[in-house]
């Protein structure tokens, strides 16, 4: 079946510094990469849908200079936070939609735990 | 707008006992419909889904029937057990074909033994 593969799986890191994310899509081609962030006991919010080779394409209320995403192949793409600050401590969800066995459907990765401190 | 409302949690059942997890949906248009499921500190995984009115789907003895009349897409498992606990996200794809997923806000259920 489809596989995202995200990584890391749990980052901390120091307050002002920059932390990547990938994610991967393993055995397909993802014509769309969405990235989430979901807070304790609620829902995904969805800040960015990205295309590859385009800009992605941010939420209301997301900063595209904070949380940069690159999209640059088929297969692979990167959120990164840019100066974490404790508030973007939160569980950070992609998800890739592309053709997997005759019809689109959606892969979830398996979420990056995010503590700035 | 589109959206998805889900019951409120946390439901807490006995093992064996039958579980629903209600959900409906507002949207424009004739989206699919999905159940996700979410383990503790995992991503989600995909538990059914249904592209068109009328259509079941099910897996792993969970079911849920793409209801138009009502705008609902209900979860039902007959017999629930310990191994069901997690948080459940009903899900409709825009209609309007950006591929985004629109969740619900989650229900957490608690399989008691």
């Amino acid at each position: 079946g489809a596989v995202v593969s995200q990584h890391p799986s749990r980052v901390i890191c120091k307050s002002g510094t920059s932390v990547k994310i990938e994610c991967r899509s393993l055995d397909f081609q993802a014509t769309t990469m969405f990235w989430y962030r979901q807070f304790p006991k609620q829902s995904l919010m969805l800040m960015a849908t990205s295309n590859e080779g385009s800009k992605a394409t941010y939420e209301q209320g997301v900063e595209k200079d904070k949380f940069l995403i690159n999209h640059a192949s088929l297969t692979l793409s990167t959120l990164t936070v840019t100066s974490a600050h404790p508030e973007d401590s939160s569980f950070y969800i992609c998800s890739a939609r592309g053709l997997t066995g005759g019809s689109y459907g959606y892969t979830f990765g398996s979420g990056t735990r995010l503590t700035v401190v | 707008g589109n959206s998805v409302t889900q019951m409120e949690g946390p439901v807490t059942l006995s093992e064996e006992a039958f579980l629903t997890i209600n959900c409906t949906y507002t949207a424009t248009g004739y989206p699919s419909l999905f159940w996700y499921v979410q383990y503790p500190g995992e991503g989600l995984q995909l538990l059914l889904k249904a592209t068109k009115a009328d259509d079941k789907g099910s897996n792993k003895g969970f079911e849920a029937t793409y209801r138009k009349e009502t705008t609902s897409f209900h979860l039902e498992k007959g017999s629930v057990q310990v191994s069901d606990s997690a948080v459940y996200f009903c899900a409709l794809s825009d209609p309007g074909n950006t591929g985004k997923l629109i969740f619900g806000q989650g229900t957490t259920l608690q399989v008691k033994p």
